[in-house]
């Protein structure tokens, strides 16, 4: 079954502009992970963050996870036309049936310039 | 140098036949997997291979066959191709086993015609 569900389905921005995605899941994990996608490639991983941290920046990227809430934010300040693309969010377990990452459905983001 | 390498990038093929897709990672990862994207940009994992051994196989028809001569390499030999396998197969490794952040490669987009 599926874990994650990002929300908003799809975002469209102005350039300079920050973007807020959502993404919650069902059972528990081991860390939540934000991927991005560019029209016609490969996901590129964004960031990681462990079940037992609240909080992770990494440039202009700021992720959230509230285990309680099962649910987790992306942030993307001052927004870019290069920052176009899908963003999915994973959640990682392990041990038995959840040996694996598992994903959502994505944001579609669209910076206008 | 690619990290994870996919080949081919596309393939198009009729009903019924027997098509191969190849992956290759040069990270020296332990873990691979393989994915499927369908026309909604959903991803849904496949299968999940360990060091050469088989860890997760997410309920995928047996005409579906991955193969790992070693761990660098993990195939997706596909029988009998069905109009519902079209999609686009990822192949990702992961360098501190399942769960943990993933590294993926461009992409096969298989049609079946």
């Amino acid at each position: 079954s599926q874990q994650g569900e990002e929300d908003p389905q799809a975002l469209s921005i102005q350039e300079g502009e920050n973007a807020t995605m959502n993404c919650s899941y069902k059972t528990s994990i081991n860390n939540l992970q934000w991927y991005r996608q560019n029209s016609g490639r490969g996901l590129v991983h964004l960031i990681l963050i462990r079940s037992n941290e609240r909080e992770k920046h990494s440039g202009r990227l700021r992720v959230t996870l509230d285990t309680s809430k099962k649910s987790s934010s992306l942030l993307i300040t001052a927004s870019r036309a290069a920052d176009t693309a899908s963003y999915f969010c994973a959640t990682g377990a392990s041990g038995g049936s959840n040996y694996k990452l598992t994903f959502g459905k994505g944001t579609l983001l669209t910076v206008n310039p | 140098d690619t990290a994870v390498s996919q080949t081919p990038k596309y393939l198009v093929t009729q009903m019924g036949n027997d098509k191969s897709i190849k992956c290759e990672q040069n990270l020296g990862h332990d873990t691979m997997y393989w994915y499927k994207q369908d026309s909604k940009k959903f991803l849904k994992i496949m299968f999940s291979y360990n060091n050469k051994e088989l860890i997760i196989n997410e309920t995928v028809p047996n005409r579906f066959s991955p193969k790992s001569p070693d761990k660098a390499h993990l195939n997706l030999h596909i029988n009998s191709l069905e109009l519902g396998d079209s999609a686009v197969y990822f192949c990702a490794s992961s360098p501190l086993g399942p769960g943990t952040e993933a590294f993926f490669g461009q992409g096969t987009r298989l049609t079946v015609v």
